[in-house]
């Protein structure tokens, strides 16, 4: 069964750091894009960055509200896609979720782990 | 970038009809790369229809997707209580891989 399950999210000041994580577990982990997805509070999705396989360069893309400021990173022997996040505003505040990109040149969202929280605030 | 813009905002139906979801794009969605997914309260998003039209492992063929270029529809017919959600429809063409501000569908 394929799986996604995100952590580390919490409560940070803003201009503060926070790395998120996500595991995946079910499928040939390596082979797939991994995209993150915020969503705030009472509010529709936002798409917030990707990272390509290791036959792709492990090349990655960002939303013009993050560049900058959010990295994203992986460790294929571990399963693990995280999500460093520095210089964080109140706006980041949201749940934030991994997505496994389908394998293909049709790269639709196939599977979605349930997110982790995270609040800016002093 | 690609803005989507969703009609109606909220939906509110019977059990049996049939609800008609609009998305229309800023500009052409290249390839009808284009993605519907429903969200219910505290869970993850779950595709729905891909492709504008090809419908996901495992989604009722009471949901159907159409349209191309700007314009696309997702209908659902004969209604049941378990379709309440928020639809969103996404664009996986071009980066940034945007999504629509969402229809929120309820069942009366």
């Amino acid at each position: 069964e394929v799986q996604l399950v995100e952590s580390g999210g919490g409560l940070v000041q803003p201009g503060g750091s926070l790395r998120l994580s996500c595991a995946g577990s079910g499928f040939t982990f390596s082979d797939y894009y991994v995209d993150w997805v915020r969503q705030a509070p009472g509010k529709g999705l936002e798409w917030v960055a990707r990272i390509r396989n290791k036959a792709n360069s492990y090349s990655t893309e960002y939303a013009a509200s993050v560049k900058g400021r959010f990295t994203v990173l992986r460790d294929d022997s571990k399963n693990l896609v995280y999500l460093q996040m520095n210089t964080l505003k109140t706006d980041d505040t949201a749940v934030y979720s991994c997505a496994r990109v389908k394998l293909g040149p049709i790269k639709y969202f196939d599977y979605w782990g349930q997110g982790t929280l995270v609040t800016v605030s002093s | 970038e690609i803005v989507l813009t969703q009609s109606p905002g909220t939906l509110s139906l019977s059990p049996g009809e049939r609800a008609t979801l609009s998305c229309r794009a800023s500009q052409s969605v290249s390839n009808t790369y284009l993605a519907w997914y429903h969200q219910k309260p505290g869970q993850a998003p779950r595709l729905l229809i891909y492709s504008a039209s090809s419908r996901a492992t495992g989604t009722p063929d009471r949901f159907s997707g159409s349209g191309s270029g700007t314009d696309f529809i997702l209908t659902i017919s004969r209604l049941e209580t378990e379709d309440s959600a928020v639809y969103y429809c996404q664009q996986y063409g071009s980066s940034p891989y945007s999504f629509g501000q969402g229809t929120k569908l309820e069942i009366k």
